[in-house]
């Protein structure tokens, strides 16, 4: 069956200006978390949606935001870029997320944001 | 605050060699333990989940132990090849999302 989805895979943005990735999780998958991965922090948790609603949420400034929606696909935005949002940022998805007994987690190959 | 180190930071064997990948974690109220890999430029690849009240599991060459009371895990690899060079991570999950290592990378040589 398919994995992880994600798009774009490359993007380069101006500092200010705004991205939306998108991630489209494995079929009957209900959970889909969002990571940033760097150099320096390693991989940092952004937020966690299930079912449409936020169930969790990292130490991020309120720049960066997320949605999800009722066929499970979701989003996350970054508005106002600054040069120090430039990472890769990895959807993952499971089946009920992270706590679960079922919580395996699958990644995608990743979105890479180059802000200049 | 959980906290997940791993050592080395860098491994270089020689191919066929057996090896162990240390995890370490600060705080045993673990809900499951994940092992990843990631290729250079790519995305996590899963290779073994431990559930809290599992002691190990394996899959073909990679065995994972999992110690919640001393806050340790391994990851052993078996007959290592140079198809296994990569970087491991391991990750806890607590609270609702994964606390990840920094990860261990591992060069095989021919």
């Amino acid at each position: 069956k398919a994995g992880v989805t994600q798009t774009p895979r490359y993007l380069i943005k101006t500092r200010g200006q705004q991205v939306t990735l998108s991630c489209s999780p494995i079929s009957g998958h209900r959970s889909v978390s969002w990571y940033q991965q760097t150099p320096g922090q390693g991989l940092q948790f952004l937020f966690e949606y299930f079912s449409e609603t936020q169930r969790n949420k990292g130490n991020f400034p309120g720049r960066f935001s997320g949605r999800q929606f009722s066929n499970s696909r979701s989003e996350m935005n970054v508005s106002t870029l600054e040069l120090g949002d430039s990472a890769l940022y990895l959807c993952a998805s499971s089946l009920e997320g992270p706590g679960a007994r079922s919580g395996e987690l699958f990644f995608g190959e990743g979105s890479r944001l180059t802000v200049l | 605050k959980q906290e997940v180190t791993q050592i080395p930071a860098a491994l270089s064997v020689p191919e066929g060699e057996n090896l162990v990948l240390n995890c370490s974690f600060t705080d045993s109220a673990i809900y499951n333990l994940q092992w990843f890999r990631q290729d250079p430029g790519k995305g996590l690849t899963s290779l073994l989940l431990i559930q809290s009240s599992q002691r190990e599991q394996t899959s073909g060459r990679l065995n994972a132990s999992l110690d919640k009371s001393s806050g340790r895990s391994t990851l052993y690899i078996a007959a290592s090849q140079p198809g296994d060079s990569a970087t491991y991570l391991c990750a806890v999950s607590n609270t609702g999302k994964l606390i990840f290592g920094q990860g261990t990378t591992l060069q095989v040589k021919p």
